[in-house]
């Protein structure tokens, strides 16, 4: 699996945008780039993924480079509830099979 | 409430013991996919299945685990003659299976096994 890179930790304040950045320069054309997060004491969640194009749902937004190399999550407006680890994760085109974490990034939100 | 149930939520067991845990995952998903998480670190895959056949398993997954899903809905994972490396975070998590890398995945609240 091609490997991503992410800072360890961030920090933001609240209703303030915060940009999450993922390296992954070994990427191929056939991976699309996913985001989970993880708040606290529960599983992770799915937050959004992408192919080539920016994405946009009501949680995030997907920056994606023009070379694909790296990515950015965007979080609009951090509320405290978005306290979280934030998980960039590639995913090949034709399998659809395991989520391969790495150890992702910390998210701290501050009034 | 209709997402992935996993039980017990906790777990605390004698080294040298078995425990088992289950998933319960979201009814209509065909995929059902066990990882594990220690502090600090992020998931690793264990297994997975599709309906009731177990199409990967991790290097991780030891002779000493087993996970079963029979009839292709609830799953049980087995760990026998724990060891106290065997303390983690287990999570199950569903899917519907959906092919080209788009397939959400929908995670349970795990289950935290402690190995004395």
């Amino acid at each position: 699996d091609a490997k991503t890179t992410q800072p360890n930790s961030m920090e933001s304040n609240e209703e303030e945008p915060v940009h999450l950045p993922c390296n992954h320069s070994t990427i191929s054309g056939t991976d699309y780039i996913h985001w989970y997060r993880q708040l606290p004491s529960q599983g992770p969640e799915y937050v959004i993924h992408g192919l080539t194009s920016n994405v946009n749902n009501r949680m995030a937004s997907l920056a994606i480079a023009e070379d694909r190399k790296s990515s950015t999550l965007i979080l609009h407006r951090a509320t405290l509830r978005d306290a979280a680890v934030y998980y960039c994760i590639l995913r090949d085109i034709g399998t659809a099979s395991k989520l391969t974490f790495g150890t992702g990034t910390r998210l701290q939100v501050t009034l | 409430d209709t997402g992935v149930s996993q039980n017990p939520r906790h777990k605390i067991t004698k080294r040298g013991q078995n425990v088992t845990f289950r998933c319960d995952p979201i009814s209509e998903h065909n995929r059902l996919y066990w990882y594990r998480q220690t502090l600090g670190q992020g998931p690793e895959f264990l297994t997975y299945f599709q309906n009731e056949a177990q199409l990967e398993k991790s290097r991780l997954l030891s002779d000493r685990f087993s996970a079963e899903r029979p009839k292709g809905s609830f799953s049980t994972l087995e760990i026998q003659r724990t060891e106290q490396g065997d303390s983690a975070m287990y999570l199950c998590a569903s899917s519907l299976g959906l092919a080209g890398g788009i397939d959400e995945q929908f995670f349970g609240p795990g289950t935290r096994l402690t190995v004395l």
